[in-house]
């Protein structure tokens, strides 16, 4: 099983410019997130999927569009890149009921 | 909204050193888990406490939730070079499945 696989795993962008994170999991799990990780603020949740075609907003959504078409894939999209969405992301699966959730390797976004 | 507090946010110790984490959230908890993020790495999961009172251990870690449900700790006895980096705790939101993470504490271990 290769778990949870994200790509890029690096990625420059210019400010406006649209990119989608691509998300995997091969573990048929329900629940998928997505984190963004700043120094100092820990991990925040941007947006959550209870399982395919649902979907719901974290701590901080907004910059960053998101669908779940299948079980198995979760991308996340930025329409229009802007410099403090400079981060690191992680993609995140569960089987849901707060059980263990697994990470992928994540994405260093640098929006210039 | 429902908060977590971890502190400290840093702690450096010599090997060998104790050394403790607490997480606080401001809602009674269903549950709490805690994970590990190596420097450069993802966070990986660790342990969940699901009932009052509750002690768990792996090894040199001791994992311990409060009587009230409101907070946590994880107390680290003899560190090793390799206990080196960032420890999270972690709280379903209120009332969902989400998991909201705490600011983590990064732990350096000098040899």
């Amino acid at each position: 099983n290769a778990g949870v696989t994200q790509t890029p795993k690096f990625q420059v962008l210019k400010t406006g410019q649209s990119m989608t994170l691509q998300c995997a999991q091969d573990m048929n799990h329900e629940y998928m997130s997505w984190y963004r990780q700043d120094p100092g603020m820990g991990l925040r949740l941007i947006h959550y999927s209870v399982g395919a075609g649902i979907t719901d907003q974290g701590e901080v959504p907004n910059g960053y569009n998101v669908s779940r078409s299948t079980t198995e894939d979760f991308p996340l999209r930025l329409l229009s890149a802007a410099p403090s969405q400079t981060s690191v992301y992680f993609c995140a699966s569960t089987t849901g009921g707060n059980t263990e959730a697994f990470f992928g390797q994540g994405t260093r976004l640098t929006v210039v | 909204g429902q908060q977590v507090m971890q502190i400290p946010q840093y702690q450096h110790v010599q090997e060998g050193e104790d050394f403790t984490t607490y997480c606080n959230s401001s809602t009674t908890l269903s549950n709490i888990q805690w994970y590990k993020q190596r420097p450069g790495g993802h966070p990986v999961f660790l342990i969940q406490l699901v009932k009052s009172g509750e002690v768990k251990k792996q090894k040199r870690l001791t994992f311990q939730f409060g009587e009230a449900k409101k907070n946590s700790s994880l107390h680290i006895t003899a560190t090793q070079t390799t206990d080196v980096g960032t420890y999270f705790c972690a709280e379903p939101l209120w009332g969902t499945d989400k998991l909201i993470f705490g600011t983590g504490t990064r732990l350096q271990v000098f040899p």
